[in-house]
């Protein structure tokens, strides 16, 4: 099951960066925290991961707070590209563990 | 080059007729996975195999079935679809169980008449 809370909607301006939150209070020790993204009619694609350092990619950075207990994902110059719905999912590294999606952030970049 | 694919891209079945969709990865994977998504909501795990063995969510409904006849492919079964069950089913991959990535494939749409 989900263990995430993500705001439903946001909005970000073409260039700036974008700052998506995700609240996993309930995250245990052992549990990763991944972003995935779906662009509309599009199967979802992996973006990053961390388990408590800040990770940072071609793609985006991840922040994760010092408890754990919240993450946020950072795409530094949004492009028109990045509109999607974007998954926060927390997720044990270890066999039989699957990946459960939360109900997501749908990001709109604005011209 | 699409590694994880999905055939139809559109499938469009009558209420109450088995309908089959399939899924075949270039990858080499051990783990194939199979989700349900409906409009605007978060796609949802019904099964995974690994390797051969076979994982059923506790909540996947028995209408919904599975196979794996070797590792490229699987498909998913639904013996008697209904109209709830109109829905974009998506298919993904992994190397295996401590992956950290999952290969989704692009979904079929599943409409039903």
């Amino acid at each position: 099951d989900a263990k995430t809370t993500q705001p439903p909607s946001m909005d970000c301006a073409e260039g700036r960066a974008a700052n998506l939150p995700c609240n996993h209070s309930t995250i245990s020790g052992n549990e990763y925290v991944y972003w995935y993204r779906q662009i509309h009619s599009q199967g979802p694609q992996y973006i990053i991961h961390g388990l408590k350092n800040n990770e940072t990619n071609e793609m985006a950075s991840l922040i994760i707070t010092e408890d754990r207990k919240s993450s946020t994902l950072i795409l530094p110059h949004a492009t028109l590209r990045d509109t999607a719905v974007y998954y926060c999912i927390v997720r044990v590294l270890d066999t039989g563990n699957q990946f459960y999606f939360g109900t997501g952030t749908s990001l709109t970049v604005i011209p | 080059d699409a590694m994880v694919i999905q055939n139809p891209r559109y499938q469009v079945t009558q209420f109450g007729k088995p309908v089959t969709l399939s899924c075949s990865q270039t990858l080499n994977h051990n783990v194939m996975y199979w989700y349900q998504q409906k409009s605007s909501q978060a796609p949802k795990l019904l099964f995974h195999y690994y390797d051969k063995d076979f994982n059923n969510e506790a909540d996947t409904p028995d209408n919904f079935q599975s196979r794996r006849p070797n590792t490229s492919f699987c498909f998913l079964d639904i013996r008697s679809p209904g109209l709830g069950d109109a829905a974009m089913y998506l298919c993904a991959t992994s190397r295996d169980r401590i992956a950290v990535e999952a290969f989704f494939g692009q979904g079929t749409r599943l409409t039903v008449v």
